[in-house]
């Protein structure tokens, strides 16, 4: 069965730092990967996406994620965080065969002034 | 344009009852999964459907149960509710296919007392 690992479960950052999420996934067939953020009380909202094509992709925010076949990862990243990107971010696969959307155990991000 | 809503936002239940949790998709999708969210854990899949039909379950028992409407709307019903089912419930819709991101809803926050 497919599993998405996130490896850091809490990430604290200064503001206009650099930041690097980590998303691992376990496939051997095609996947289709995703992250999305949750603020509190909310729902997920998509900020990337890879289906195909160049491996760098870029999303919502500034935020871009590269997607390493070799090393079945997908890792997140912003070059400079700001206060507003404090969230949950969660990583997400979908295999070529099916429907379901596989999610990691989040990564909380805090930005600290 | 209106994006997922689910209803309602909140609800609390004692064990043994039965619960049902509503949503309508994103104008245009046709097809809406279910997830589980406890708290500090990533979406878990319950169900997916499409023309009416599950299309696709994850590891749940059949305690959940679902049903989709001609207009793409869609319900999740649980009976026999267990302290274990406290949890936020989220609605996501899109196109059908697995290259087809999510759109997430706010949730329903369901406490079992």
């Amino acid at each position: 069965a497919q599993s998405v690992t996130q490896l850091d479960s809490q990430v604290p950052v200064f503001e206009e730092a650099p930041v690097e999420l980590r998303c691992n996934y376990s496939s051997s067939v095609s996947v289709y990967l995703f992250w999305y953020v949750q603020y509190p009380n909310q729902g997920l909202q998509l900020l990337l996406k890879y289906l195909s094509g160049s491996t760098l992709v870029k999303g919502i925010n500034g935020f871009e994620a590269e997607f390493n076949k070799s090393q079945t990862s997908f890792h997140l990243r912003k070059p400079s965080v700001h206060i507003s990107d404090t969230a949950e971010y969660f990583c997400a696969v979908s295999e070529n065969t099916g429907n379901q959307f596989y999610f990691g155990t989040g990564t909380s991000l805090t930005v600290i002034p | 344009d209106a994006g997922v809503t689910q209803s309602p936002t909140h609800l609390i239940k004692t064990r043994g009852q039965q619960v049902t949790l509503r949503c309508s998709p994103k104008s245009g999708h046709d097809t809406v999964s279910w997830y589980q969210q406890a708290l500090g854990q990533g979406p878990q899949f319950i169900f997916q459907y499409y023309e009416e039909e599950e299309r696709q379950r994850g590891n749940f028992p059949d305690r959940f149960s679902g049903h989709q409407f001609p207009n793409y709307s869609s319900e999740l019903n649980v009976n026999a509710l267990l302290l274990g089912d406290s949890a936020l419930y989220l609605c996501a819709s899109s196109l059908t296919g697995p290259n087809q991101p999510q759109h997430f809803g706010d949730g329903t926050r369901l406490s079992i007392l």
